[in-house]
């Protein structure tokens, strides 16, 4: 079956410091990854997606993700956080076969929290 | 502002009864998709329409439905309505190209008493 999987319901980490929020996945052929940000009462927004190419991706507000086809994961991080980043992150996953259609997976979510 | 326009933003309605959320893609993206927001299931697909025609279904309910006009705006209509409906419904649109991403709507929360 395919999944994702984002092992934290919560990371807690403090302004300034580096951030790693964890995705790892579960499907057939190449997949298409993603990254999404949900803030309160609000859509989703994308921040960046691996498609091919270069293992480390950067996306929007200055986050990046490593791509790591052996572990199966795409763990999304950010050299220093801001109290802003707090919100829910979406790791979303597009299977290959898909048709170039976007029938994502969505892992369950996790929260940042960042502390001033 | 992701271009893609969803109404209304909240809807409070009983069980029993039925709706229709309302969905505008961003311009020029010819298809569609539903996703379901709940505390219990999280984030799960619903259905997917590609200039007018349904493309893929997800976990929709048989209670569930959905439409894509000519104009490419989209509807889902949700019949027989039940407290377990409550949720936010997002409605995402995206080009047909194998390279791109999925721009979501600032979704319909609905609740069903």
């Amino acid at each position: 079956a395919q999944s994702v999987a984002q092992p934290e319901d919560q990371v807690n980490v403090a302004e300034g410091n580096p951030l790693t929020v964890k995705c790892t996945y579960s499907v057939s052929g190449n997949p298409y990854l993603f990254w999404y940000v949900q803030y309160p009462n609000r859509g989703l927004q994308f921040l960046l997606k691996y498609i091919t190419g270069d293992n480390l991706v950067k996306g929007s507000y200055g986050f990046e993700a490593e791509f790591n086809k052996s572990q199966t994961s795409f763990h999304l991080k950010k050299p220093s956080a801001l109290v802003s980043d707090s919100a829910l992150y979406f790791c979303a996953v597009r299977p290959f076969l898909s048709g170039g259609y976007n029938k994502l997976i969505f892992g369950a979510g996790t929260r940042l929290a960042v502390h001033p | 502002d992701s271009g893609v326009t969803q109404t209304p933003k909240h809807l409070i309605t009983a069980t029993g009864q039925r709706v229709t959320l309302r969905c505008s893609p961003r311009s020029g993206d010819l298809s569609v998709y539903w996703y379901q927001q709940s505390l219990d299931q999280g984030l799960q697909f619903l259905i997917h329409y590609y200039n007018g025609e349904e493309r893929a279904k997800g976990n929709i309910l048989e209670r569930f439905s959905a439409q894509q006009f000519p104009d490419l705006h989209s509807e889902l209509n949700l019949s027989s309505l039940e407290l377990g409906d409550s949720a936010l419904y997002f409605c995402a649109s995206s080009a047909t190209r194998m390279n791109t991403e999925a721009f979501f709507g600032q979704g319909t929360r609905l609740t069903v008493v």
